[in-house]
């Protein structure tokens, strides 16, 4: 399957402080990004959709001032999560999706990355 | 408002059985069915995907979707302790690059030594 690479892994922060996660996909052009926020003993919530040059396109309820979705690529797009709290705490998933991908749906993941904010 | 159901579980089954996971879902147009396993603090990772109606298998799992009932379900044979770990169903209605998957909350199945 193809390899998608999400960094920082882990991030500990105080709050008010502004944070960035990079999520790259490193073997294919990725048409769309999409970015998760996973809470403890729950699943996956789509936050954003995002297109490479484009606006992202945010769900119901995300706020986009807070969660800053940046897709300057094919192959990169980053979230910043600014002013961050405490219950900004979460799992955030990236996952990407290729040319040639698009008729089958099929999303590749990167690893994750956990985010405390103290 | 389209849901991806995942009502059992958690699941426990003795090493070598079959385990069998169920997911019903809502939106009749969807179109692509996918199960994601999740270990514990690790991202999903796609083991199938399924897209017409009938069984498919791969290894020791076998996907199986009827679109009338709106079901599908994974069943693993000769389940090992590695197994271990929550599975997500997720559903897509339509294809495209911005089509969105839509998740179930998962069933957490234990594999007994």
């Amino acid at each position: 399957g193809a390899v998608v690479s999400q960094h920082p892994s882990r991030v500990i922060c105080k709050s008010g402080t502004s944070v960035k996660i990079e999520c790259r996909s490193l073997d294919f052009q990725a048409t769309t990004m999409f970015w998760y926020r996973q809470f403890p003993k729950k699943s996956l919530m789509l936050m954003a959709t995002s297109n490479e040059g484009s606006k992202a396109t945010y769900e119901q309820g995300v706020e986009k001032d807070k969660f800053l979705i940046n897709h300057a690529s094919l192959t990169l797009s980053t979230l910043t999560v600014t002013s961050a709290h405490p219950e900004d705490s979460s799992f955030y998933i990236c996952s990407a999706r290729g040319w040639g991908l698009a008729n089958t749906g099929e999303l590749f993941f990167g690893e994750g990355s956990r985010l405390t904010v103290l | 408002q389209k849901e991806v159901e995942q009502n059992s579980g958690p699941l426990s089954v003795p090493e070598g059985a079959i385990a069998s996971l169920n997911c019903t879902y809502s939106d009749r147009v969807s179109q692509s069915f996918f199960w994601y396993r999740q270990y514990s603090g690790k991202s999903p990772e796609l083991i199938m995907s399924i897209y017409s109606n009938g069984d498919k298998e791969d290894g020791r799992f076998t996907a199986q979707l009827n679109k009338a009932s709106q079901y599908v379900s994974l069943l693993i044979r000769d389940s090992q302790p590695s197994d271990s770990a929550t599975y997500l169903c997720a559903v897509i209605a339509s294809t495209g690059a911005n089509s969105k998957l839509t998740f179930g909350k998962g069933i957490t199945l234990s594999v007994r030594p």
